[in-house]
């Protein structure tokens, strides 16, 4: 099936350091979503976007809907120790009607102290 | 409390044996996810149902089978034919409509023994 290129695969900051990541696709999407999982526990959605351009935040979080259609970004200010965790991206194609999500394989963060 | 809630939150299985996991949802949602989750990786679509009494495959359906004879509940059960059965299993509901919003409940670990 359809796949979203997440980066980093991977992240090792600094508590109180900023973090930035991005989903990529070749394909156009009319909604964004991010979502959050802590280890045993489903995702939470953090942030949903559904205009290009739209540039929305979520107390430390930021994400953007890329101009383009065809990518997105989150960022987290001032990280702590709770944001550890992995972090999805997901997508909805354009056009697609009621088609499933495509997620990325998602970005995990570790926050050291 | 309106949610998503799936149970149990362990299940173990001796190899051979068929096995259903429980999805319910008060969120009067009329889409509804299984996505299989495995350490370390992305989540992958099992089945998915638009509306009651229709589904269709996901990705990865091969070994798994589904019920939708009620709004409020999509039951999943892992069959002896799933070569590897263990994982974390996602169960996700949306409202089905254009640029919605999909809620994902807290998962069941399936173990084989």
């Amino acid at each position: 099936g359809q796949q979203l290129n997440q980066s980093p695969q991977s992240m090792f900051i600094q508590e109180g350091e900023d973090v930035s990541m991005n989903c990529t696709s070749s394909s156009i999407f009319n909604t964004w979503l991010w979502y959050k999982q802590d280890p045993g526990e489903g995702p939470v959605l953090l942030i949903a976007l559904y205009k290009a351009g739209e540039l929305t935040s979520n107390g430390r979080l930021t994400a953007q809907f890329g101009i383009t259609r065809k990518d997105s970004f989150l960022n987290i200010s001032a990280s702590i120790p709770s944001d550890v965790g992995i972090y999805f991206c997901a997508g909805q194609l354009w056009n697609s009607g009621n088609t499933p999500l495509v997620f990325g394989k998602g970005t995990r963060l570790s926050v050291i102290a | 409390d309106g949610g998503i809630t799936q149970s149990p939150k362990y299940l173990f299985r001796k190899e051979g044996q068929n096995v259903t996991l429980s999805c319910e949802q008060n969120l009067n949602h009329d889409a509804m996810y299984w996505y299989r989750q495995d350490p370390g990786q992305g989540l992958r679509l099992i089945y998915y149902s638009q509306i009651v009494n229709d589904f269709q495959k996901g990705d990865i359906a091969e070994g798994y089978s589904v019920s939708r004879e009620k709004k409020e509940s999509f039951p999943l059960t892992v069959t002896s034919a799933q070569k590897n059965p263990t994982a974390f299993y996602l169960c996700a509901s949306s409202t089905g409509r254009f640029q919605e919003t999909q809620y994902f409940g807290p998962g069941t670990r399936l173990l084989v023994l």
